[in-house]
């Protein structure tokens, strides 16, 4: 079974530049999720959607992070414009559905470095 | 405010330790708690619970959860250099089957020194 597909693996950007990142989520599954992590920090959940639906974006910085899964399938994640805080690894993720027995599977995840 | 609280954020030991590792929550409607194994990569599944004091076993890994107390523990063997890496602890929650959420604790950093 094919796991979750990110890409671009790596990103060096300057300062007010924009970026995107795609997910390509496990096949059948209706969660996805974007994640923000900080060196030596845990994950930072930004949004969850529920096929091509917004459940949850209440930690989405929304003046300058855009999210969007049209089809319910694959989503992609934009910054614009950056700033040199959003250095990160933006983990994408994904789950059968929501409930207490639907396990998370994440990607290798897309590391931003801004310069 | 919903959290998760890992102890400790680092711990080094030497190869044949025996470690515990432990996370706290403070949640509303908890419906389940993971543990990830995050080396330099995405985080990987290894446990999932949600029933009070049934143990989970792996091999070496083994983890238990306490919902009256709101806390779980993870322990790990006779450890092995391979066993370095960050562990997160995540909680699952919410009051519907389809506005869930999940947070992560802050990660234990784990280093297995041979």
């Amino acid at each position: 079974e094919a796991g979750v597909a990110q890409s671009p693996r790596y990103k060096i950007i300057e300062k007010r530049q924009s970026v995107a990142f795609w997910c390509n989520p496990i096949s059948g599954h209706a969660t996805l999720y974007w994640y923000q992590q900080i060196l030596g920090q845990g994950p930072k959940l930004l949004i969850q959607f529920q096929n091509n639906g917004v459940v949850d974006d209440s930690q989405l910085p929304k003046d300058r992070f855009s999210a969007e899964r049209l089809k319910g399938v694959d989503s992609t994640l934009k910054i614009q414009p950056a700033k040199l805080e959003d250095s990160a690894v933006y983990l994408c993720a994904s789950s059968p559905g929501w409930g207490a027995g639907n396990t998370i599977y994440f990607g290798e995840g897309s590391w931003l470095t801004v310069v | 405010e919903d959290k998760v609280v890992q102890s400790p954020l680092s711990l080094v030991v030497h190869e044949g330790d025996t470690v515990t590792l432990n996370c706290s929550y403070e949640v509303t409607n908890f419906r389940s708690l993971l543990w990830y194994k995050q080396e330099k990569k995405a985080p990987t599944f290894l446990f999932m619970l949600t029933s009070s004091g049934i143990e989970k076993k792996s091999g070496r890994l083994s983890s238990i959860l306490d919902k009256k107390e709101l806390f779980s523990i993870l322990n790990i063997t006779a450890t092995q250099t391979g066993d370095s890496a960050v562990y997160l602890c995540a909680v699952s929650f919410g009051v519907s089957s389809n506005t869930g959420k999940l947070i992560f604790g802050q990660g234990t950093t784990l280093q297995v020194k041979p």
